[in-house]
């Protein structure tokens, strides 16, 4: 069965130090993967999505995300955080018409 | 303007009680998606349709019925509802499910059953 893992319940950087946010997927085809962004109290904005072609992809505010099938990774990385990126992130992965979400991971931003 | 709106955005309610979650898309899109946020922040797809028809019902009780009176409109009322209905739920919507293109959320619904 598809799935996606997202090792990490939290993680807390300081800021203007450079993330990266793991997921992990189940997949047996070419997978169609996203990251979503959820801030407290909201709902779910796109950061970014790997279709096909560059395993490099950009995303809104700064982040982007590297596809490697060899890892079945799609790890989300920005080099310099700030204190607004503080929110979950959710990994998922495009799967006969719907989402499959991992379980997401908090960011915590220190000053 | 919201892309992807629903209402109401809080919903607190007795156990027992039906209550209906709306929403609207003014994207132009085909298909619509309801999604379920638990306590634990786990997000799980319920159900999806396509111009008006049901294509996708996961194991969802049948309590819940999606209604969909037009490709702009996705509705979610919930019968008797229980405590374990406790949730955010999320309207999405894409343009053609089957070329997995970007679902556009909603703000949330946030439901207490008490």
């Amino acid at each position: 069965a598809q799935s996606v893992t997202q090792p990490d319940i939290h993680i807390t950087v300081s800021e203007g130090a450079s993330l990266e946010l793991r997921c992990n997927y189940s997949y047996g085809a070419t997978p169609y993967l996203f990251w979503y962004v959820q801030s407290p109290g909201q709902g779910l904005q796109l950061l970014l999505k790997y279709f096909s072609g560059d395993t490099l992809v950009q995303g809104i505010k700064g982040f982007e995300a590297e596809f490697k099938r060899s890892q079945s990774s799609f790890n989300l990385r920005k080099p310099s955080v700030h204190w607004s990126d503080a929110a979950e992130y959710f990994c998922a992965v495009g799967v006969a018409g719907k989402l499959v979400f991992g379980a997401g991971t908090i960011l915590r931003v220190k000053s | 303007d919201t892309a992807v709106s629903q209402t109401p955005k809080y919903l607190v309610t007795q156990m027992g009680n039906d209550k209906s979650i709306k929403c609207e898309q003014n994207l132009g899109h085909d298909t619509m998606y309801w999604y379920k946020q638990d306590s634990k922040k786990f997000l799980k797809i319920m159900f999806s349709y396509n111009n008006k028809e049901l294509i996708i019902n996961e194991t969802v009780p049948n309590r819940f019925s999606p209604k969909s009176p037009d490709k702009a409109h996705l509705n979610l009322h919930i019968n008797s509802l229980e405590l374990g209905d406790s949730a955010v739920y999320f309207c999405a919507s894409s343009q053609d499910p089957g070329k997995q293109e970007t679902q556009y959320f909603g703000p949330g619904t946030r439901l207490l059953v008490l």
